[in-house]
């Protein structure tokens, strides 16, 4: 079946640091890839995606860029702030079955100051 | 517009006890879904209707978890009795019908402690 693999958390870093978080995915077909962030005591929320293969997603000076060659979806940030600190989820929709998201584990960030 | 709405945020239940989730989609998403996260680890499926007809309810995890969607508005999902492993927290989410692969609108979730 579907998986999604994170990088595993959690993730601390100096404000105005680099950020990547990994993620490779496992599905049959072309899926549609998202990352989903999740503020303390809120909920889930978009914050990009990607539907086809070398599709760039950006949001807030995020980005990810769909390889299918390496079935990868990594989110990266040039330079964090302390507001970024929250729990990132990978995820995947197949093609075959809209909105049944397959998520990752999802990777803590925290961004000191 | 109004977003996802869950109640309660936090229910704190022994075992055994009964106890009702609600979920209010965005107006005029007819796809709505379940989703739970346990233990920190990843968010899962449990079901999925369309209206007020279940499209898929393969993760459900057992016959002790019903879920309903009466006249296709909000919907509840029900542990009867509860299990201290169905601790963690339930999201539920919306999404337009015809508008495949289109993201998940998410509702804050429920915070189930079984204890």
């Amino acid at each position: 079946g579907d998986s999604v693999t994170q990088m595993e958390g959690p993730v601390t870093l100096s404000e105005e640091a680099f950020l990547t978080i990994n993620c490779t995915y496992t599905a049959t077909g072309y899926p549609s890839l998202f990352w989903y962030v999740q503020y303390p005591g809120e909920g889930l929320q978009l914050l990009l995606k990607a539907t086809k293969a070398d599709d760039k997603g950006s949001n807030k000076g995020f980005e990810a860029t769909y390889r299918k060659e390496t079935t990868s979806f990594h989110l990266e940030k040039g330079s964090v702030q302390v507001s970024d600190s929250a729990v990132y989820f990978c995820a995947l929709i197949p093609n075959t079955n809209a909105g049944k998201s397959t998520f990752g584990d999802g990777t803590t960030l925290t961004v000191k100051p | 517009e109004a977003g996802v709405t869950q109640f309660p945020s936090h229910s704190v239940i022994e075992k055994g006890q009964t106890v009702t989730l609600r979920c209010d989609p965005i107006s005029g998403h007819d796809n709505l879904y379940w989703y739970r996260r346990v233990m920190g680890k990843e968010i899962k499926f449990l079901l999925h209707f369309v209206k007020e007809s279940k499209q898929d309810e393969s993760g459900m995890p057992n016959n002790r978890f019903l879920a309903e969607r009466t006249g296709g508005t909000y919907s509840t999902l029900k542990v009867q009795p509860a299990e201290l492993e169905d601790s963690g927290v339930y999201f539920c989410a919306s999404s337009q019908l015809r508008a495949p692969n289109s993201p998940l609108h998410f509702g804050n979730g429920t915070r189930l402690t079984v204890t």
